[in-house]
């Protein structure tokens, strides 16, 4: 029961340089989200993908692009990596929206520990 | 005022020990809850959603007062296991769900 996987688990940038974070879920979710983890700051959304061939802006969108490649499948890709985004990222799926008034919970990959410097 | 607030803690219990913790939202019309469960350098996992008539699993307690804006998480006959983070989650509708910063229990022997 593979759930919701992240690749790769750690990576050093240097400024300026770009790279793709991958994320694929086998649960057969509509809806996929990318996080990220600053201490003191809780988790803020970056982007969402509410269903294959959509994406929207979360909170904290900036220096951020998505694909939603297929179903399985969300990428998230940093252009040029800024010290400011070194944090950790942290993909999620759930069946269906999460903004809906459902309880449908949000299933968590175990993240991205990501250092810029 | 924060969106969602919780405190921090930590909150230090012996084993056995019932414990509680409160989360606040600002926004009256959040329609869903949630707490999850944080262990160290880990992924957030659900531990329950909250419902309006409040709900409960095993050892777990989970309410919400609607009037004063917040939700709750009782933990009952705490074992060590219990020690991590609780996230407190809020669906405002409208596309915008808030992750509380969470709040810290170590369950000592």
């Amino acid at each position: 029961n593979a759930g919701v996987t992240q690749t790769p688990k750690f990576q050093v940038l240097k400024t300026g340089q770009s790279m793709t974070l991958q994320c694929a879920q086998d649960m057969n979710h509509n809806s996929m989200y990318w996080y990220r983890q600053d201490p003191g700051m809780g988790l803020r959304l970056i982007y969402y993908s509410a269903s294959e061939g959509t994406t929207d802006k979360g909170e904290v969108p900036n220096g951020y692009n998505v694909s939603r490649l297929n179903k399985r499948e969300f990428s998230l890709r940093l252009e040029s990596a800024a010290p400011s985004q070194t944090s950790v990222y942290f993909c999620a799926s759930s069946g269906i929206p999460f903004f809906g008034t459902e309880n449908q919970p949000q299933h968590f990959g175990d993240g991205t520990r990501l250092s810029i410097l | 005022r924060k969106e969602v607030e919780q405190d921090p803690g930590p909150f230090n219990v012996p084993e056995g020990a019932t414990v509680a913790f409160n989360c606040t939202y600002s926004n009256s019309a959040s329609q869903s809850f949630f707490w999850y469960r944080q262990d160290c350098r880990k992924e957030p996992k659900l531990l329950m959603s909250v419902y309006s008539s409040g709900n409960e699993d095993g050892r777990f307690t989970a309410q919400l007062n609607r009037a004063s804006q917040y939700i709750s998480l009782l933990i009952r006959d705490s074992k060590l296991s219990d020690s991590a983070t609780y996230l407190c989650v809020v669906n405002e509708g409208y596309q915008k769900v808030t992750f509380g910063t969470g709040t810290k229990l170590q369950v000592i022997p």
